[in-house]
């Protein structure tokens, strides 16, 4: 049973570019969770999604970032017309069906984003 | 406002001593706390998760204790290896209908040969 995948590892983008980063939860989670974390800096929620749904995207800017979590293929997180503060690790946890609360949030390797 | 908070921020120590790592939170109701480990460059893993009844529990070297009442938890790391150098995350989740955990910022570990 494979962890979570998140593809690409490292990317690089130039401002103003869009920058996709990929998210395939672990078998039999339908629930995935995007993080985002600076240089010395702790996970800051972004956004809540289960299949082709939105849950919650309370930490997610209102522009130029955009998530989903298509009925079939791997959740996407999509940040448009990047700027340099965008530049950090992004990181997709995935968890089954909620079981009293005490789900486990099994965190992917995380993509490293750096804007020039 | 939900927060976690934690001591020290980081911490250097030498290879087979032991070590405290503290968690102080604001979360309510409380549900659950998790202790992560974060290599660098990686995703963090669960060491040990702790609900209210809940005072003590062990993961082979790391023992988390939880006080409930003051809202305090500890993650205590015996004969520390080379390998436990790594942030160590202090993760609460409330019972009251958010699905999100609050995290805390880490303790950074350094462990010295």
């Amino acid at each position: 049973n494979a962890g979570v995948m998140q593809n690409p590892r490292h990317l690089v983008r130039r401002r103003g570019q869009e920058a996709r980063l990929r998210c395939s939860p672990m078998k039999g989670h339908s629930h995935v969770y995007w993080y985002r974390q600076l240089p010395e800096e702790g996970l800051k929620f972004m956004v809540y999604l289960q299949k082709e749904n939105i849950i919650d995207e309370s930490g997610m800017p209102k522009e130029r970032f955009s998530a989903e979590f298509p009925k079939e293929g791997p959740s996407i997180l999509r940040i448009q017309q990047v700027v340099r503060g965008d530049s950090a690790a992004y990181f997709c946890a995935s968890s089954p069906l909620l079981a009293g609360g005490r789900d486990e949030q099994f965190f992917g390797p995380g993509t490293r984003l750096t804007v020039l | 406002k939900n927060q976690v908070e934690q001591s020290p921020q980081s911490l250097i120590i030498l290879e087979g001593k032991n070590c405290t790592l503290q968690c102080n939170y604001t979360v309510s109701p409380f549900s659950n706390l998790r202790w992560y480990k974060q290599d660098t460059g990686r995703g963090p893993v669960s060491l040990t998760i702790m609900t209210f009844s809940e005072n003590t529990k062990s993961n082979g070297r790391y023992t988390a204790t939880l006080d409930a009442d003051t809202k305090q938890s500890s993650l205590h790391i015996t004969a520390s290896q080379l390998s436990d150098s790594a942030s160590y995350i202090c993760v609460v989740r409330s019972s009251g209908g958010s699905y999100i955990p609050t995290f805390g910022r880490g303790t950074s570990l350094i462990v010295h040969p």
